[in-house]
């Protein structure tokens, strides 16, 4: 069975640009998460689906963060505009439901320079 | 402070030795334990997951969760090298709609040939 499939693997962008990434979950998982991981700290929500619905985006800096789930399978998370304090790794991890474990794809590791 | 303590590392061991990794944490509501293996530019691989207190055991890894103490361990048997990595506790709640996990800061651990 194929895992949580994102890219790209990694971005390099100029302050004040546009960044997207892009998320396919485990077939069949319904939910789906946005992480954003720092240097040295665990991963922090930003954003979970269940199906198309945004459910949970309280964590979400909704004045230049975006995401879509449009049919409720993959899903894109943007940036616009990037700033310097956005350079993490972007995890997207998918359940079988709310209630069940939660598996991570390899992530995008963004630089914002 | 920090809703889940986990001590930074790194944890340097030899090959074949008993790894004990830890968390404590603050918030009696969490309910849903995990541990979670991440291996440098890798997305975090779910090793463990259980459901409020006691033991649960596969293969070399063990998981203990004591509520009352708010206290949660991994226990790695005969140790190997590939089990260098970062260990992630994470832990999840279950008496609001929330689903995110709130991770630990992780464990670097080295296990020496």
């Amino acid at each position: 069975e194929a895992g949580v499939v994102q890219s790209p693997r990694y971005k390099i962008i100029e302050k004040k640009q546009p960044v997207a990434f892009w998320c396919n979950p485990i077939s069949g998982h319904n939910t789906l998460y946005w992480y954003r991981q720092n240097l040295g700290q665990g991963p922090e929500l930003l954003i979970r689906y269940e199906n198309e619905e945004a459910v949970d985006d309280s964590q979400l800096p909704k004045d230049r963060f975006s995401a879509e789930r449009l049919k409720g399978v993959d899903s894109t998370l943007k940036i616009q505009p990037a700033e310097l304090g956005d350079s993490a790794v972007y995890l997207c991890a998918s359940s079988l439901g709310q209630g069940n474990a939660q598996y991570f794809g390899p992530g995008t590791r963004l630089l914002v320079l | 402070q920090k809703e889940v303590e986990q001590d930074p590392g790194p944890l340097s061991v030899p090959e074949g030795a008993i790894v004990s990794l830890n968390c404590t944490y603050s918030n009696s509501a969490f309910q849903y334990f995990m541990w979670y293996r991440q291996y440098s530019r890798k997305g975090p691989e779910l090793l463990m997951y259980t459901y409020s207190s006691g033991n649960k055991e596969d293969g070399r890894f063990t998981a203990q969760v004591d509520k009352s103490s708010k206290y949660i361990s991994l226990f790695i048997r005969d140790s190997q090298p590939s089990d260098s990595a970062t260990y992630l506790c994470a832990m999840r709640r279950e008496d609001t709609g929330r689903r995110a996990l709130t991770f630990g800061s992780g464990t670097r651990l080295q296990v020496q040939p």
